[in-house]
């Protein structure tokens, strides 16, 4: 089946340390997107790709950094420049930045 | 300001006790409203895209509709299975990447 795969999905983060989470698609989609949602917010966008080796900030970018070396993989590291980065972490793609997205089961980091 | 509210923040119904939840959106040109499914640590599933007032779509059990100033997802005769939290986005016309996420409702079915 075709689906868009995070990993992994609990992270624990130490203090200083860089921390990377995956995201894989499988569905051919051009566009990648990384989301972060906390309790009684709505989902803020982090990047977005909408074709290989190429992206931009979405709103919150501050202390992240992506890549996208393929068309189905955007990794997403989580710097020791983000103070806070306690969230649940949702991967979405779409056919292309029109169409709707689809998102995986998200990751959970924590700070230890 | 660009953005979207959903109320009521979350909602407890019986058994095939009909109701809506409401998305009031403000933004610079509208090019579609999302409406996705969350259950809970799950990613959001889609449900439905509307692109103009007047338009409804339906599945199953839920229907949603659209006008200038918001979007309505009504539930008839909920089962339990449908309890989740229902998200609602809107994407602005004049950049395509940019959708606007309410914070959702929390939808509780007894049985």
């Amino acid at each position: 089946d075709g689906g868009i795969t995070q990993s992994p999905k609990y992270l624990f983060r130490k203090e200083g340390q860089n921390v990377t989470l995956s995201c894989e698609q499988n569905l051919n989609h051009d566009a990648m997107y990384w989301y972060r949602q906390d309790p009684g917010q709505g989902l803020r966008l982090i990047y977005y790709s909408q074709i290989v080796n190429d992206f931009q900030k979405g709103d919150i970018a501050e202390g992240y950094s992506v890549s996208r070396e393929k068309k189905e993989s955007f990794p997403l590291t989580v710097t020791s420049a983000q103070k806070n980065p306690t969230a649940f972490y949702l991967c979405a793609s779409s056919k292309d930045s029109s169409q709707p997205q689809h998102f995986g089961d998200g990751t959970r980091l924590s700070i230890l | 300001e660009d953005q979207v509210t959903q109320s009521p923040e979350a909602l407890r119904l019986q058994e095939g006790e009909s109701s809506s939840l409401n998305c009031s959106y403000t933004v610079s040109g509208l090019r579609g409203l999302f409406w996705y499914r969350q259950d809970p640590g799950k990613g959001p599933e889609f449900l439905f895209t509307l692109y103009s007032a007047g338009e409804e779509k339906e599945k199953e059990r839920l229907k949603a509709t659209l006008t200038k100033k918001e979007s309505f997802l009504h539930i008839t005769a909920p089962k339990p299975e449908d309890s989740a939290t229902y998200l609602c986005a809107v994407q602005a016309l004049y950049n395509f990447n940019k959708f606007y996420f309410g914070s959702g409702t929390k939808l509780n079915v007894k049985p």
